[in-house]
């Protein structure tokens, strides 16, 4: 069946560092895929999508591409702020069901230091 | 910006009874998801509603869980006889029509079972 693999956490970095998260999938087809951030007692939140191979996603400067040889998504940002600390969520459109429900990965929790 | 809301969003229950959570999704949605994640694990698929009827549901949407769309805004899932293990928090999400295949999440409902 169709699965999300991310890296473990926590991820600790300082203010200006290089953030990468790493996610692959297992799918049948060509899901679309998503990163959700969950701040501290809020919700899930769209970071950002691709929904076709070779698409860049990008938000917040967050950027994700869609690598299908690689079947991979992994979540990149340059210069991260203490205010980045939270929760990410990697997750594939399961398209084979129908109902478009989601599969997500473990999360992953990145602290900033200041 | 329309989001999806959750009430409530604390509930302790004593094992055994009944519990209603309360969702009410974004307006022009229709289709409709509850998920579930036990604390430090992924978040996981429970069922999806659409044209008032369940279209998938996962093996965890056993006969103790319910849904319900009682009238045009809310979206509820129903526990009848809570488990120490259905302690979790509850999120419902909501998207579009055909291919839109991003989902918008509510904040959560977390329930403690005692």
């Amino acid at each position: 069946g169709n699965s999300v693999t991310q890296m473990e956490g926590p991820v600790t970095l300082s203010e200006e560092a290089f953030l990468t998260i790493n996610c692959t999938y297992t799918a049948t087809g060509y899901p679309s895929l998503f990163w959700y951030v969950q701040y501290p007692g809020e919700g899930l939140q769209l970071l950002l999508k691709a929904t076709k191979a070779d698409d860049k996603g990008s938000n917040k400067g967050f950027e994700a591409t869609y690598r299908k040889e690689t079947t991979s998504f992994h979540l990149e940002k340059g210069s991260v702020q203490v205010s980045d600390s939270a929760v990410y969520f990697c997750a594939l459109s399961d398209r084979t069901s129908g109902t478009y429900k989601y599969i997500f990965g473990t999360g992953t929790r990145l602290k900033v230091l200041a | 910006e329309p989001e999806v809301t959750q009430t409530p969003s604390h509930q302790v229950t004593q094992m055994g009874q009944e519990v209603i959570l309360r969702c009410v999704p974004i307006s022009n949605h229709l289709y409709f998801y509850w998920y579930r994640q036990i604390l430090g694990q992924k978040v996981e698929f429970l069922v999806s509603f659409y044209n008032n009827e369940i279209s998938e549901k996962s093996e965890i949407f056993d006969d103790q869980f319910s849904v319900e769309r009682p009238d045009g805004s809310n979206f509820t899932l129903k526990i009848r006889s809570t488990k120490l293990e259905d302690s979790a928090m509850y999120f419902c999400a909501s998207r579009g029509t055909g291919r839109q295949e991003t989902q918008y999440f509510g904040p959560g409902t977390r329930l403690l079972v005692l």
